[in-house]
């Protein structure tokens, strides 16, 4: 079984502080995803990568970075976290053709 | 923007089987219909997918209209467990996805 590892289960942090959200897959999958979750909203897509180096835009970029080293982690910045980003993040991979395989999501808390 | 529409929420009693609808007007012929859920607290979870012919799993069945402009999953056994919320989404198996989800719609198994 496919195997998506977010490394944070629960997350505080402080206005204005770096945050990095970590995701590893296990199984050499080509594209990458993470999405923000809120209340009412549904899953939002934030990046995504398609290849180690290649980032691309999702809906709601502004505030977010990525960076994908290595075909396997997939990473999310927030520079300057803001309290408008405490929300549930989810990351997700895909090979071509096949589904979606989530991690079990980060809830992060930006006081 | 989602390109697909579900209704925001249904009640289905235990043991019945429960249809959930799903618009997806604006379909391109290589797109492929797929069903997720997620409960509470976890990542969500792939149950199906198809381009044109309904499919069925262990999990549930699909129904693609010949239009391919709607579609319906089904659980043929509702039970308390299959509360979640569930997604419809439509992709094209290409490099460069960009998976967008919509709110999904809030299922209640009613005891």
């Amino acid at each position: 079984d496919v195997k998506v590892t977010q490394s944070s289960r629960y997350l505080v942090k402080r206005t204005g502080e770096k945050v990095f959200l970590e995701c590893v897959q296990d199984m050499d999958h080509e594209n990458m995803f993470w999405y923000r979750q809120d209340p009412g909203l549904g899953l939002r897509l934030i990046y995504f990568s398609y290849d180690v180096k290649m980032k691309e835009k999702g809906d709601i970029p502004e505030g977010y970075s990525v960076s994908r080293e290595k075909k396997e982690r997939f990473s999310l910045i927030l520079e300057s976290a803001s309290t408008n980003q405490t929300s549930m993040y989810l990351c997700a991979s895909i090979q071509r053709g096949s589904p979606l395989h989530f991690g079990n999501g980060t809830r992060l808390t930006v006081t | 923007d989602a390109k697909t529409t579900q209704p925001p929420s249904m009640d289905c009693a235990e043991g019945r089987a429960a249809n959930l609808p799903c618009n997806h007007s604006t379909i391109s012929g290589n797109e492929y219909v797929y069903w997720y859920r997620q409960i509470h607290s976890q990542g969500p979870q792939y149950i199906i997918h198809g381009l044109k012919n309904n499919e069925t799993n262990e999990m549930a069945s699909l129904i693609i209209t010949e239009d391919r402009k709607s579609s319906t999953l089904i659980l043929p056994h509702a039970t308390l467990r299959d509360t979640a919320v569930y997604y419809c989404i439509v992709r094209v198996a290409s490099r460069d996805d960009k998976i967008i989800f919509g709110k999904g719609t809030r299922l209640h198994i009613l005891p």
